[in-house]
């Protein structure tokens, strides 16, 4: 089945600087790719949308020079905190769906997430 | 806008029993799908069972099925025979060309 691989699963990094997560579509090609937050044991909010090729997509009020996305092939995007601060710190998640399954173009693979502290 | 509600923060049922698992969504939209994911306490997300909307017989994936009313708006989960390995956090979520919605989430407790 699909398989969407994201690394760092677990990072820390001092306020004022940039962490960048990588979301990997193994096995299958996306031309498209979600990012969302989550705060403890809170909901899943989406953040944008990553379009390969193109400009993302982003939620109302998700600020997009603090989260930079770049989806640079069929099967990377990443996400990339700029200047992050404590408040940054949260679980990031990214999804993918294989548009070329017939029975799977409409479902969401999930990476595993990446936990992101920042001191 | 869409919107996603759960209204069980806390559900708890007797292993082997059935529980069900409450969701209702608000939309203007006529073509989307309806999902529940479950989250184990690893945070992988992991599809349950799914439902596009224009079809009207409802999903089931062995001990898992829906109870789709689209004219109500309801998409609730059924766990038969639940099993231990089924506690976890379970988020309802639509689909659409253009959204895509959680629901808060309803945290399964299973009892031996």
């Amino acid at each position: 089945g699909a398989v969407v691989s994201q690394h760092p699963s677990w990072v820390i990094c001092k306020s004022g600087t940039s962490v960048k997560i990588e979301c990997r579509s193994l096995d299958f090609q996306a031309t498209t790719m979600f990012w969302y937050r989550q705060f403890p044991k809170q909901s899943l909010m989406l953040m944008a949308t990553s379009n390969e090729g193109s400009k993302a997509t982003y939620e109302q009020g998700v600020e997009k020079d603090k989260f930079l996305i770049n989806h640079a092939s069929l099967t990377l995007s990443t996400l990339t905190v700029t200047s992050a601060h404590p408040e940054d710190s949260s679980f990031y998640i990214c999804s993918a769906r294989d548009q070329m399954s017939r029975s799977g173009a409409n479902v969401l693979t999930f990476g595993a997430g990446s936990r992101l502290t920042v001191l | 806008a869409q919107t996603v509600t759960q209204s069980q923060p806390e559900m708890s049922v007797q292993e082997a029993e059935t529980v069900t698992l409450s969701c209702t969504y608000d939309t203007s939209e006529s073509d989307y799908y309806l999902f529940w994911y479950k989250q184990p306490p690893s945070r992988q997300m992991i599809l349950v069972i799914r439902q596009e909307a224009y079809k009207q017989q409802n999903a089931t994936e062995n001990r898992f099925s829906v109870n789709f009313q689209k004219a109500a708006k309801s998409f609730s989960l059924k766990i038969s025979d639940s099993q231990l390995g089924d506690a976890a956090m379970y988020f309802c979520a639509y689909r659409s060309a253009l959204n895509m919605r959680f629901g808060a989430g309803t945290r399964l407790t299973v009892k031996p």
